[in-house]
């Protein structure tokens, strides 16, 4: 059974411009959540999806958004990059948050410079 | 606002000891816990995860408990191996606006270092 799926592994980005993340959760998982994780403030939740609907969504700034398509693949989008953007994003796929497990996928490291 | 915090922040032991990892929140209205492990650089692998309705929770040389009403969690490693090396991670699922959305909230983790 394939693992979750976060693509790409690295990006480097000019501050300004924007970047999309993409996700592939576990094969029959319906919710995907993203988190963004630096070594000042651990990990933040983002917004999580379910059946193509954003149901959370975390404290961040509107310049983050995301969708997830029919298939349940997620993406994120950051537009007008900021330095302090620079972060692992990390995707969690479960097959309904809260009372089942969540497991994530290795991560987009991204360095806007 | 659910508040996780882990003690210690970094851990060092020799290899084959048996060693505890803390965790606490604030909120004990809490779905799930799940405890995981982060190599450096990488995502999260899964170690456990303790329904609110368990106490504890066994995998391998790993056991979990779970005291809601006193919010804690503790983490107990068996004949620890330099293998184990890895920051460990302790998150709570809670339920928070909108409806049956929740959320994980994570502790700032334990960086273990097991030295052979």
């Amino acid at each position: 059974k394939a693992g979750v799926t976060q693509t790409p592994r690295y990006l480097i980005k000019t501050r300004g411009q924007q970047v999309t993340l993409s996700c592939s959760p576990i094969s029959g998982h319906r919710s995907v959540s993203w988190y963004q994780q630096t070594p000042g403030q651990g990990l933040q939740f983002l917004f999580e999806y379910f059946s193509e609907t954003q149901r959370n969504k975390g404290n961040f700034p509107g310049r983050f958004s995301g969708r997830q398509f029919s298939n349940s693949r997620s993406e994120m989008n950051v537009s007008t990059l900021e330095l302090g953007d620079s972060a692992l994003y990390l995707c969690a796929s479960s097959f309904r948050s809260g009372n089942t497990e969540a497991f994530f996928g290795q991560g987009t490291r991204l360095t806007v410079v | 606002k659910q508040e996780v915090t882990q003690i210690p922040a970094a851990l060092s032991v020799p290899e084959g000891e048996n060693l505890v990892l803390n965790c606490s929140f604030t909120d004990s209205a809490i779905y799930n816990l799940q405890w995981f492990r982060q190599d450096p650089g990488k995502g999260l692998t899964s170690l456990l995860l303790i329904q609110s309705s368990q106490r504890e929770q066994t995998s391998g040389r790993l056991n979990a408990s779970l005291d809601k009403s006193s919010g804690r969690s503790t983490l107990y490693i068996a004949a620890s191996q330099p293998g184990d090396s890895a920051t460990y991670l302790c998150a709570v699922w809670a339920a928070y606006s909108g409806a049956g959305s929740y959320q994980l909230t994570f502790g700032k983790g334990t960086k273990l270092s097991v030295i052979p």
